[in-house]
């Protein structure tokens, strides 16, 4: 089966641009994530979806950050207008269950600079 | 709250030695333990993971862990790594009353030949 599937891989914009990733989960997960991870971290989650409903958005700066997901399926995820600061890697993981104790599925991120 | 630390940022070992990474973990509820490992350029890849009953977890590519409850372990071992085994290791805790899992700093592996 296809993995998640993000696009683009890398995104080079001047500050206060604004920027859009892509995310396809794997087919018939219906719980899908949002992480950051900055340069030696590990992931922190953003926002996580349920089918079409985010049932935790507490981690996204909601002044600038948005996300969608549209029928339950795909994902995107927008910065508008992006920082400096918000130079890093935007993961995408998708599972099948609801529970955290389900594996995620991670796709290969979006690496973004902001010059 | 939960929370977990690794407390090797990099760790250097030899070609066919064996390597330990170590985690600890901290939560005041019954937790549930992943390692997940991060190749050059590629997203996280679960390696194993704990939700219960025997504390010896055994995972893809001959690594296992081992959750050691009085000591709030999960430390990852290969007896014997081999240079694709490059890469960033990442320990991560969830539990049965939260829906988020909090992922570690991550452990960076040098293989050297």
């Amino acid at each position: 089966e296809a993995g998640v599937v993000q696009s683009p891989r890398y995104k080079i914009i001047e500050k206060k641009q604004p920027v859009a990733f892509w995310c396809n989960p794997i087919s018939g997960h219906n719980t899908l994530y949002w992480y950051l991870q900055n340069l030696g971290q590990g992931p922190e989650l953003l926002i996580r979806y349920e089918n079409e409903e985010a049932v935790d958005d507490s981690q996204l700066p909601k002044d600038r950050f948005s996300a969608e997901r549209l029928k339950g399926v795909d994902s995107t995820l927008k910065i508008q207008p992006a920082e400096l600061g918000d130079s890093a890697v935007y993961l995408c993981a998708s599972s099948r269950g609801t529970g955290s104790f389900n594996e995620q599925f991670f796709g290969p991120g979006t690496r973004l600079t902001v010059l | 709250a939960q929370s977990v630390t690794q407390l090797d940022s990099q760790v250097p070992v030899f070609e066919e030695a064996p390597v330990e990474l170590r985690c600890n973990y901290s939560s005041s509820v019954s937790v549930y333990l992943f390692w997940y490992v991060q190749y050059p350029n590629q997203g996280l890849q679960l390696l194993l993971k704990y939700l219960s009953g025997s504390t010896l977890v055994k995972g893809i590519n001959g690594f296992e862990a081992e959750f050691n409850k009085s000591q709030t372990s999960f430390h990852l071992r290969k007896p014997s790594v081999h240079i694709s085994d490059t890469a960033e290791y990442f320990c991560a805790v969830t539990s049965n009353r939260d829906d988020k899992i909090i992922f570690g700093k991550g452990t960076r592996l040098h293989i050297l030949p």
